[in-house]
């Protein structure tokens, strides 16, 4: 059974770039889409974005000037950058995988970013 | 882009039937699936596909998608069953996920 788990700093400055990680267990990376989920406090799920494991990537048009999503299969990871971030980036973060129109089945325990000053 | 509408908030009294739906052009024509979230906790996948379920869900969770109209509906419904539900597609012709806003349901 695939795990997942996000890591990486958990407060980010305003205008800054917010850089997670999402780590692979128990299955291989190298399949299905990989793909980051955002949690505003008291607010919806919104998707970021996707990479495929070949790195072909998807972006959601709000965020995508904004987003840069990469793999690397050897580590089992892979990542997110979003930058110039602003307190509307405060959320939960989650990475999970799907397949193409498939259901998001795992997801990862989730990590929350604050931007603050 | 697509929009999936789901209503904020439905209430029911325990033992009774829940119905959340989500909107979307067409839908009918597209693969629904249902989350639920509980506070604090990461989303639950409990219905895919439309209507089938993943193994530990129980049976009263059940789902259809027809027209412009897709439901969740949980039968029997039990006080932890309180949590957030969120409908999900895949847009084919953007390529891109979208989400429902969400619906808040209060076992009552």
């Amino acid at each position: 059974q695939v795990q997942l788990q996000e890591s990486g700093p958990g407060l980010v400055k305003p205008s800054e770039t917010l850089s997670l990680t999402c780590s692979v267990s128990g299955g291989s990376i190298n399949a299905y889409y990989w793909s980051w989920i955002r949690q505003p406090p008291g607010k919806g799920l919104e998707w970021i974005g996707y990479i495929y494991y070949s790195g072909s990537t998807n972006y959601n048009p709000s965020l995508k000037s904004r987003v840069t999503i990469s793999i690397d299969t050897s580590k089992k990871q892979f990542s997110l950058k979003l930058s110039s971030v602003t307190a509307a980036d405060t959320a939960i973060y989650y990475c999970s995988e799907n397949d193409s129109s498939g259901p998001f089945d795992i997801w990862g325990q989730g990590t929350m970013v604050t931007v603050s000053s | 882009s697509y929009v999936l509408t789901q209503p904020p908030s439905v209430s029911v009294a325990p033992g009774k039937t829940a119905s959340i739906t989500c909107g979307g052009n067409n839908i009918g024509g597209k693969s629904v699936h249902w989350y639920q979230e509980r506070p604090g906790q990461a989303p639950v996948l409990v219905i895919y596909y439309d209507y089938d379920r993943p193994s530990g869900i129980p049976e009263r969770f059940s789902g259809s998608n027809s027209g412009d109209t897709a439901t969740l509906t949980i039968s029997r419904v039990e006080a932890g069953d309180e949590a957030d539900y969120y409908c999900q597609v895949w847009d084919s012709s953007s390529d891109h996920v979208v989400f429902g806003g969400g619906t808040k349901l209060t076992v009552l």
